[in-house]
């Protein structure tokens, strides 16, 4: 079975400056997708960035990027530019591309980033 | 376009009781999953389904039933309530189809208490 492992519980940022959240994953499959969500204080999950595991490229989303490293197993997420409404719990989440795990969402423990003005 | 209500909001149920929780999403997804979400930790899936009338356990599937009886509806189901059970419970749908990856979209959660 998969795991998603974030080792960081909380993280504090400085507004305006640039934070990085880690993400560890165990897999034996090879084609796979990542997601890191994020969940503010009104509960709603909220899609931030994906990456597909095919795809060296690393996404991007506006202030959003990560840093895939399939070898390593890691996926982590960098936050540019910190904004107050940035702040919120942050969970990686792992999807098998295929077969019976395929659509189901496995997520880390997750991440509480506080924005400090 | 409402995407994915849950009803109700909140609920405090005693021990023993039962309950459903309500799980309706407009988007014509074929895929609906419900997770909970306990304390300071992620979502863990309890059930899921791919279509009407197909359903399937997840990682926590103990306590809880679920039908599916169409697209838009996937309600679950607490039987005999327990303490364990107190949590913030996730809907979610998807559609499955030739563009992926298929993003899932939540529902606000039900906070759910056992006393």
């Amino acid at each position: 079975a998969q795991t998603v492992t974030q080792s960081q519980p909380e993280m504090s940022v400085q507004e305006a400056e640039t934070v990085t959240l880690s993400c560890t994953y165990d897999t034996s499959e090879s084609d796979y997708y990542l997601f890191w969500y994020k969940q503010p204080p009104s509960r709603q999950m909220i899609l931030v960035i994906r990456q597909e595991a095919y795809k060296q490229q690393n996404a991007t989303e506006n202030r959003f990027s990560v840093n895939f490293q399939k070898a390593a197993k890691s996926f982590s997420l960098k936050i540019s530019d910190s904004q107050l409404g940035d702040a919120a719990m942050y969970f990686c989440a792992y999807r098998s591309a295929i077969g019976q795990g395929a659509q189901k969402l496995v997520f880390g423990q997750g991440t509480r980033l506080t924005i400090n003005p | 376009n409402a995407g994915v209500t849950q009803t109700p909001k909140f609920r405090i149920l005693k021990i023993g009781q039962s309950m459903t929780l309500q799980c309706t999403q407009d988007m014509n997804h074929n895929y609906m999953y419900w997770y909970r979400q306990d304390p300071g930790m992620g979502l863990k899936l309890i059930y899921y389904s791919v279509g009407a009338g197909i359903t399937d356990k997840g990682e926590v599937p103990n306590g809880y039933n679920v039908s599916r009886s169409t697209t838009e509806d996937f309600p679950l189901r607490l039987e005999l309530a327990a303490p364990s059970q107190t949590s913030v419970y996730f809907c979610a749908s998807s559609y499955s189809g030739p563009t992926l990856p298929n993003e899932q979209f939540f529902g606000p959660g039900t906070r759910l208490t056992v006393l």
